[in-house]
């Protein structure tokens, strides 16, 4: 079936320690978003790509970086996490800007 | 980006009560989309409603959008214990590129 894959499901990293989070689609979407969700929170768009156009979030601290080598992958980096960086990201993708967003099932964060 | 007040942020009924969320907006609004997320799941796209005044219906949840297209709301009716989860509005931004999640409401069904 096609969809969103996320990898890890559950990721544990060190303060400080860099740490990439992986998203594949078989969708063949043009879109590719990432979110982040903390607790009891709404999702917050980080970034994203349209096709290979990135488009940062104006709040997006500089510690977040993505890449897309390519329209089935992307990656999102976080280059020194902190305690405050500890969420949910979520992956998401859509055909055109302003279409239907699907999502993965998420990568959980933790920071230790 | 923009944000969205969704009302109540939380709401508890009784299994076979109604419930409704309310999703304000402060700006006319281009067009919104409405997704649900289970506990411990990820945003399922419901629906989206482009049209002043559009009423849309998927078995017991009814989406409406505004006259003045500011605001937005979802209707359950009947609820079942399947119902549970938050139920977000995300308005399409100024830019038309991108979708923010609305503030959220959490539904709690009591059998």
């Amino acid at each position: 079936d096609a969809m969103v894959i996320q990898n890890p499901r559950y990721q544990v990293t060190q303060f400080g320690k860099p740490v990439t989070l992986s998203c594949s689609q078989t969708l063949n979407h043009n879109v590719m978003y990432w979110y982040q969700q903390k607790s009891s929170q709404a999702p917050k768009l980080l970034f994203h790509y349209y096709d290979k156009d990135f488009n940062n979030e104006a709040d997006t601290p500089d510690n977040f970086q993505s890449r897309r080598p390519n329209t089935s992958f992307c990656f999102l980096d976080i280059r020194s996490p902190g305690l405050g960086d500890a969420a949910m990201y979520l992956c998401a993708t859509s055909r055109q800007l302003g279409d239907t967003q699907y999502f993965g099932p998420g990568t959980r964060l933790t920071v230790l | 980006g923009q944000q969205v007040m969704q009302i109540p942020q939380y709401q508890h009924v009784q299994e076979g009560e109604d419930f409704t969320t309310y999703c304000n907006s402060s700006t006319t609004l281009s067009n919104i989309q409405w997704y649900k997320q289970r506990p411990g799941g990820h945003p399922v796209f419901l629906i989206q409603l482009v049209k002043s005044g559009e009423v849309k219906k998927q078995k017991r949840l009814t989406f409406q959008f505004g006259e003045a297209k500011k605001n937005s709301s979802l209707h359950i009716t009947a609820t079942q214990t399947t119902d549970v989860g938050t139920y977000f509005c995300a308005p399409l931004s100024n830019t038309g590129n991108q979708f923010y999640f609305g503030t959220g409401t959490s539904l709690t069904v009591i059998p």
